[in-house]
C-alpha cells in the first residue's frame, strides 16, 4: 500500500526556533497533503489542507503566519513552526491523498512529536 | 459545521465478546463516514468506509441516516482488536478530504 514518511519523528527545540516538518508520499504523487495536530489522549485536529503548487488552506483558528506550510512538488510538504512556545509542544501528523484508486484515501505518516523547552 | 461524537472513550470487553463502538455525526449534507485504526505504536491507518460496505477484520459499520450514526461492530472480539479508532466524516464532495474527526475509543479486549 501507499507509504507516507515524516522526519523528523521527534525533535526538541528551544523556545523562539523555528522547526522544520518534512511529510513526504514515497511510491505515489499527492497533490494534497494535510497537516494534523494531536495533543495527548486527544483526537486529530485539522490544522490546513497543503496544495501542490498553491497556497494551503488553513483552518479556523489556526495561525497562518505561525505554521507556515509549503508543497513544494507532489511527493513533499512541510510544516515550518516558526518562532516556537512551549504551547506548540504536540504531535503533528501529516497525511497524503491519494487520488489513483476508485476513492480518493488518506494515508497518514508516523507523526512528528514536538518538544519546546 | 461537521462533527462527529464517540460517546466512550473507553471500552473493555472479554476476548470473544460482540463489540460495538458508537459514533455519531452532524452534518447537513450527504457525509462519507469512515472508521481509522491506531494500534499501539503504529501509524494511524483506514479500516473501512461506509461507502465501500465490507468487512474488514471482522468489522463492520452501517450508515444509519436517520439515526446519524455509523457505529463499529465485530462479533467476536479479539485480543489483537485493542486499539483507539477513530471515527471520521468528509463532508466534501471528494471523498477522504478534509476529514473531521471524533475524540476516539480505546478498545481494550481482554484474554
Amino acid at each position: 500500500g501507499a507509504v507516507v514518511s515524516q522526519h523528523p519523528s521527534w525533535v526538541i527545540c528551544k523556545s523562539g526556533t523555528s522547526v522544520k516538518i518534512e511529510c513526504r508520499s514515497l511510491d505515489f504523487q499527492a497533490t494534497t497533503m494535510f497537516w494534523y495536530r494531536q495533543f495527548p489522549k486527544q483526537s486529530l485536529m485539522l490544522m490546513a489542507t497543503s496544495n501542490e503548487g498553491s497556497k494551503a488552506t488553513y483552518e479556523q483558528g489556526v495561525e497562518k503566519d505561525k505554521f507556515l506550510i509549503n508543497h513544494a512538488s507532489l511527493t513533499l510538504s512541510t510544516l515550518t513552526v516558526t518562532s516556537a512556545h512551549p504551547e506548540d509542544s504536540s504531535f503533528y501528523i501529516c497525511s497524503a491523498l491519494d487520488p489513483s484508486g476508485y476513492t480518493d484515501t488518506q494515508y497518514f505518516g508516523p507523526g512528528t512529536r514536538l518538544t519546546v523547552l | 459545521a461537521q462533527r462527529v461524537t464517540q460517546p466512550e472513550k473507553l471500552l473493555s470487553v472479554f476476548k470473544g465478546a460482540p463489540v460495538e463502538l458508537k459514533c455519531n455525526y452532524s452534518y447537513s449534507g450527504s457525509p462519507e463516514l469512515f472508521w481509522y485504526v491506531q494500534y499501539s505504536r503504529q501509524r494511524l491507518q483506514l479500516l473501512l468506509r461506509h461507502i465501500s460496505r465490507e468487512s474488514i477484520k471482522g468489522f463492520t459499520a452501517d450508515l444509519n441516516k436517520g439515526e446519524t450514526s455509523f457505529h463499529l461492530k465485530k462479533p467476536f472480539a479479539q485480543e489483537e482488536d485493542s486499539a483507539m479508532y477513530y471515527c471520521a466524516l468528509s463532508g466534501q464532495e471528494t471523498s477522504g478530504s478534509r476529514l473531521t474527526f471524533g475524540e476516539g475509543t480505546q478498545l481494550t479486549v481482554n484474554p
